[in-house]
């Protein structure tokens, strides 16, 4: 596997289940980040993790709940979700976060539907 | 507060035709970078090009260039004899070395080559 893997890539949910999203980056990267790209929604920055420290939480409600177990693997866990949620959940990671501008490289989406 | 306008939000062309891509950004930092990705269908973000902002030159990839102005807070992207595989949704995105966890993107144009 090569650069930034996520799955499932596709994933419908009932509104009381619970389940998790995986991302994977192949490419060292000490940083990693969720974000949220709804219908005619600009791309929305949900969490961001630096070296498995959580850096940025915007506002996310609680039924989202990241986990970074270690620098290569992040975690998306999803319980009593609402139909507004439905959206392409897209993984990114970079060298790192800071004065840099490292770029972003991201993975292919996982494409949440909840009913 | 950073921001990222992209006022075009669809563009058609034909096969072959030049089209260039508008990017307008916002940023109190001094330092600070700029991004195109690529979005084609199947959802993941290809990233196309970084810049700096004391690098104003202005770069050329293959059919690919890329127009960075200070003075106009602009950096825009332009094809070269477009082709089919060129459609996708196009982001231009800022990030300040001050707050480099923080990729601010545009909404977005998208762009369809027809043949």
């Amino acid at each position: 596997e090569t650069g930034v893997t996520q799955t499932p890539r596709h994933l419908v949910m009932g509104m009381t289940n619970k389940k998790s999203l995986k991302c994977e980056q192949h490419l060292g990267h000490n940083a990693m980040y969720w974000y949220k790209q709804s219908a005619k929604k600009p791309l929305e920055l949900m969490f961001v993790y630096s070296l498995e420290e959580r850096v940025e939480n915007n506002s996310v409600p609680s039924r989202f709940s990241p986990e970074c177990p270690n620098s290569s693997h992040l975690f998306l866990h999803l319980h009593t979700l609402q139909p507004e949620d439905s959206a392409l959940y897209l993984c990114a990671s970079s060298q790192d976060i800071g004065p840099n501008g490292n770029e972003q490289f991201f993975g292919p989406g996982t494409r949440l539907t909840v009913l | 507060a950073q921001k990222v306008t992209q006022a075009q939000t669809e563009i058609s062309v034909v096969e072959k035709e030049d089209v260039t891509l508008d990017c307008v950004y916002e940023t109190r930092d001094t330092t600070y970078y700029l991004f195109w990705y690529k979005q084609p269908p199947s959802g993941e973000l290809v990233f196309l090009i970084r810049r700096n902002s004391f690098d104003e030159q202005n770069e050329i990839s293959g059919r690919y260039s890329w127009n960075f102005q200070k003075s106009t807070s602009s950096f825009n992207f332009t094809i070269t004899a477009s082709q089919v595989v060129d459609s996708a949704v196009y982001f231009c995105a800022l990030s300040e070395a001050n707050y480099g966890q923080n990729f601010v993107f545009g909404p977005g144009t998208r762009l369809s080559v027809l043949p």
